[in-house]
């Protein structure tokens, strides 16, 4: 079973559109939620972290974190096409042994102009 | 210090040959992470330092791979005896422990085995 699970893709947007990125994981233990751009060729870029549920805005991403059912999300407000790329969930656990970044196989977005 | 630096960006390497990789972390970043990225998939952790002190290897490391951070600021990653199926985009990633920050990547080293 894949410990970070992200719905398939490809997801195509309309310019200026909402996109909505989900993300489920497997080990209840979570504590630190991430979400990271990579552009195609590039290298992964942290955009959001999220750490208690509820919802954390910033500019025009909102993650939103639901630990009962552990599941993340990201929404993009106003979708531009230079947010087309691919989005990766990644999942830290408590500490000494789970230190490390769990990532899901990623989502790629195409904003359409 | 603006940020991880890897290098080689890219390297290609006939099969059975060892290659080294070098991370350069954030200078006050106590932890020093490997991943590896093949493509279609998210990257896969490899191992993680403390300081100096490798304290979690991936079962995906096998015995060709070895990395080392002896000082507890740089970090080199060599593959033995390189394999087709070791090409990949090897990423170096960075945090704070115990403040815990969240992990910031480099610009990957892509490298080739043909």
């Amino acid at each position: 079973q894949k410990e970070v699970e992200q719905n398939s893709g490809p997801l195509s947007v309309p310019e200026g559109a909402i996109a909505s990125l989900n993300c489920t994981y497997s080990d209840r233990g979570s504590q630190s939620f991430f979400w990271y751009r990579q552009y195609s060729g590039k290298s992964p870029e942290l955009i959001m972290s999220i750490y208690s549920n509820g919802d954390k805005e910033d500019g025009r991403f909102t993650a939103q974190l639901n630990k009962a059912s552990q599941y993340v999300s990201l929404l993009i407000r106003d979708s531009q096409p230079s947010d087309s790329a691919t989005y990766l969930c990644a999942v830290k656990g408590r500490g000494g042994a789970n230190s490390k970044l769990t990532f899901g196989k990623g989502i790629t977005l195409s904003v359409r102009p | 210090d603006t940020g991880v630096s890897q290098d080689p960006r890219h390297k290609i390497t006939k099969r059975g040959q060892n290659v080294t990789f070098r991370c350069d972390p954030i200078s006050e970043h106590n932890r020093l992470y490997w991943y590896r990225q093949t493509l279609g998939q998210g990257p896969e952790f490899l191992t993680y330092f403390q300081n100096e002190a490798q304290l979690e290897k991936s079962r995906l490391l096998s015995d060709r791979f070895s990395a080392e951070r002896p000082k507890g600021s740089f970090s080199t990653l060599e593959i033995q005896r390189t394999e087709q199926g070791d090409s990949a985009m090897y990423l170096c990633a960075s945090s704070t422990y115990p403040k815990n920050t969240e992990a910031f990547f480099g610009q990957g080293t892509r490298l080739t085995v043909v």
